[in-house]
């Protein structure tokens, strides 16, 4: 069964702190990996990986991806409190790329 | 420019009734998905579309029928509705043929089934 997870489903930290979320993947032809920021309503894109080892960033934010391992980090470092939010990974596959699936998601909080 | 357009935003219905929802796209988008969102579940695939005149099942198809009569519209119907179907409803639209897309969501139609 094709299938996405994400850990931890849940994360509590302080501004300032760093985290990693992770993502793994089990999917018949991999295409590509998604990571979307969720907050009160549609999801928004974040980042977009195909190839293993090159990291994306966009300024706190980054994330790579190890095919070898099938999985994907998200890192967020010194977090604000608008960090906080569900982030979700995306995986797409398949033989017509039609096929999108997300995991469950990870909701991170981030305190004052 | 209106991205992904969904109507309605709320619904509530009566068990075994009826309903179209309505996912509208004007970025010209090839593929076209329906999912349901509910609480510690993420995000799940109903149907999906990769082109006019084409659908297929996603992981939870049951229920629920989809129709892609025009490459900008992606419809998705209950035939009866059941409380299980309560949900927030997800409509996204993708380029297709590339791996290097990704997918641009509606704001979501909040479904009650009661």
């Amino acid at each position: 069964e094709d299938k996405v997870v994400q850990s931890p489903l849940s994360l509590v930290v302080h501004e300032g702190d760093t985290v990693t979320l992770n993502c793994s993947y089990e999917v018949t032809n991999f295409r590509s990996l998604l990571w979307y920021k969720q907050e009160k309503k549609a999801p928004t894109f974040l980042f977009m990986l195909t190839s293993s080892g090159i990291e994306k960033k966009s300024g706190r934010l980054s994330s790579i991806l190890d095919k070898k391992e099938l999985s994907s980090i998200l890192n967020i470092t010194a977090t604000q409190t608008g960090d906080s939010a569900i982030y979700l990974c995306a995986v797409r596959y398949g033989g017509s790329q039609g096929n999108l699936i997300f995991g469950k998601g990870t909701k991170l909080s981030v305190k004052p | 420019n209106a991205g992904v357009t969904q109507t309605p935003k709320f619904r509530v219905l009566k068990t075994g009734q009826s309903m179209t929802l309505l996912c509208a796209q004007d970025m010209n988008h090839e593929y076209m998905y329906w999912y349901r969102q509910d609480p510690g579940m993420g995000l799940r695939l109903i149907h999906y579309s990769v082109g006019e005149g084409t659908t297929a099942k996603g992981e939870v198809p049951d229920g629920y029928n989809v129709s892609r009569l025009k490459k900008q519209n992606f419809l998705l119907g209950l035939e009866s509705a059941a409380p299980s179907q309560t949900s927030v409803y997800f409509c996204a639209s993708s380029y297709g043929g590339e791996p290097r897309t990704e997918a641009f969501f509606g704001q979501g139609t909040r479904l009650t089934v009661v």
